[in-house]
């Protein structure tokens, strides 16, 4: 089957960096992206790797390893309107997209 | 600019009765265009993918379907509502298909 894994929760402190990792299964793969969810609102896309390395967008950054199927979201300089939930999702060749469970980033003060 | 609408915002509906959510982008031509649904504090299920007018692919077989009269409107509908219908619907477009999707602002439909 196809899957990714990716944290359930991961708490950290104002102003800090915070790494969230995704793993995936499928059986084919084109590129690894990430969204952010706040509550109540709908998925905001934030990056997209479809080669190895990484790409970076102001504060955030996200990283794949293509050869070890996984990938990563890195937040900086974390502010509280971070907290979300962040979805991982691989486009496996065709019109899907497989998306995590998403990662709840609860940040405090 | 590319804009997305998606209405209602909210909707209470009784078990049995009829659904129509209606989505259409605004800013592009020949948009890829999904249905989503999300049960709370999940994931994203995709229900429906449109690559062009009338063409409609099904992910999960139930009692919704989808239609796409226009090339920038999608349509998810019903004809008798389950309990299980209830969840957060969203619609999302896309320029390359799987990549990159802009999604509207979702519809929270609770079934009574």
């Amino acid at each position: 089957g196809q899957s990714l894994e990716q944290p359930s929760e991961v708490t950290a402190v104002e102003g800090a960096i915070v790494q969230i990792n995704c793993t995936y299964q499928t059986s084919g793969f084109y590129g690894l992206s990430w969204y952010q969810q706040h509550d109540g609102g709908a998925p905001t896309f934030l990056s997209y790797n479809g080669l190895d390395g990484l790409e970076e967008t102001g504060r955030f950054s996200s990283f794949l390893s293509r050869s070890d199927s996984y990938g990563y979201l890195l937040l900086q300089e974390l502010q509280m309107k971070d907290s979300a939930s962040y979805f991982c999702a691989v486009t496996p060749g065709n019109y899907q997209l497989i998306w995590g469970a998403g990662t709840k980033l609860i940040i405090k003060p | 600019s590319q804009t997305i609408h998606q209405w209602p915002a909210t909707l209470v509906q009784p078990v049995g009765s009829p659904l129509s959510l209606e989505c259409t982008v605004e800013g592009t031509s020949n948009p890829n265009l999904y249905w989503y649904r999300q049960a709370a504090g999940r994931g994203l299920q995709l229900l429906f993918y449109s690559v062009g007018i009338g063409q409609i692919s099904s992910e999960v077989p139930q009692n919704l379907s989808a239609s796409r009269p226009q090339d920038r409107q999608f349509i998810l509908s019903s004809k008798k509502l389950l309990l299980s219908d209830s969840g957060f619907y969203l619609c999302a477009w896309s320029v390359v298909s799987g990549e990159k999707l802009f999604f509207g602002s979702g519809t929270q439909l609770s079934v009574l």
